[in-house]
């Protein structure tokens, strides 16, 4: 079946520094990548949709300045925090999107913690 | 207005009962997926059960089955025989279309915790 694979599955860095997650699609080509954040207790909040070779489209009030997403081949998507600070401390999540997948289409990656001091 | 409405914040149910998470939807397009999703402690986001707007039976997996009412909007989920590993966050999602580049839109959850 689909996977998508995520990586860190957790991370703690220091308030300034800049974060790099990673979502590689390991046997199917994953045009479109999604991208959510979630807090405790919370619903997921979409945050941009990535395709491939071209710029991500951001949801309302999500900064792209502060929260890069590049989409450079059909199994790489990666999202960047800049200068990050504790109010970005949150769980990140991909999914990507793919008419093959057993589940309707829609594969998730295992999410991030990030957690910044 | 909310596009999926999860009214339940928590659910407390004792093993091997049956359950009823409820999620009603809002949406104009005619073609539309409705999902069900389960995310344990860790995180992870685990896919239960699908239903197209288009299909006439209510979708059924395992233990888990859709009760899917079209005319009122609303798309619950049932489970069976309630194991003490069904403890876990629950998430109604809606696929408006059939785009690609069509994302999930997500509810608020319930939390269901299953008591022995």
């Amino acid at each position: 079946g689909a996977v998508v694979s995520q990586h860190p599955s957790w991370v703690i860095c220091k308030s300034g520094t800049s974060v790099k997650i990673e979502c590689r699609s390991l046997d199917f080509q994953a045009t479109t990548m999604f991208w959510y954040r979630q807090f405790p207790k919370q619903s997921l909040m979409l945050m941009a949709t990535s395709n491939e070779g071209s710029k991500a489209t951001y949801e309302q009030g999500v900064e792209k300045d502060k929260f890069l997403i590049n989409h450079a081949s059909l199994t790489l998507s990666t999202l960047t925090v800049t200068s990050a600070h504790p109010e970005d401390s949150s769980f990140y999540i991909c999914s990507a999107r793919e008419s093959r997948a057993p589940s309707y289409g829609y594969t998730f990656g295992s999410g991030t913690r990030l957690t910044v001091v | 207005a909310q596009k999926i409405t999860q009214t339940q914040p928590g659910m407390f149910v004792q093993e091997k009962e049956a359950v009823t998470l409820d999620c009603t939807y809002d949406t104009s397009d005619p073609s539309y997926g409705l999902f069900w999703y389960k995310q344990p402690s860790s995180g992870e986001m685990i896919f239960l059960i699908y239903q197209g707007s288009y299909d006439q039976q209510n979708a059924t997996e395992g233990r888990y089955s859709l009760n899917f009412q079209k005319a009122r909007k609303s798309a619950n989920l049932v489970i069976s025989a309630s194991q003490l590993g069904d403890s876990a966050m629950y998430f109604c999602a809606m696929r408006e279309g059939y785009q690609a580049g069509t994302a999930l839109i997500f509810g608020k959850g319930t939390t269901l915790s299953v008591s022995s």
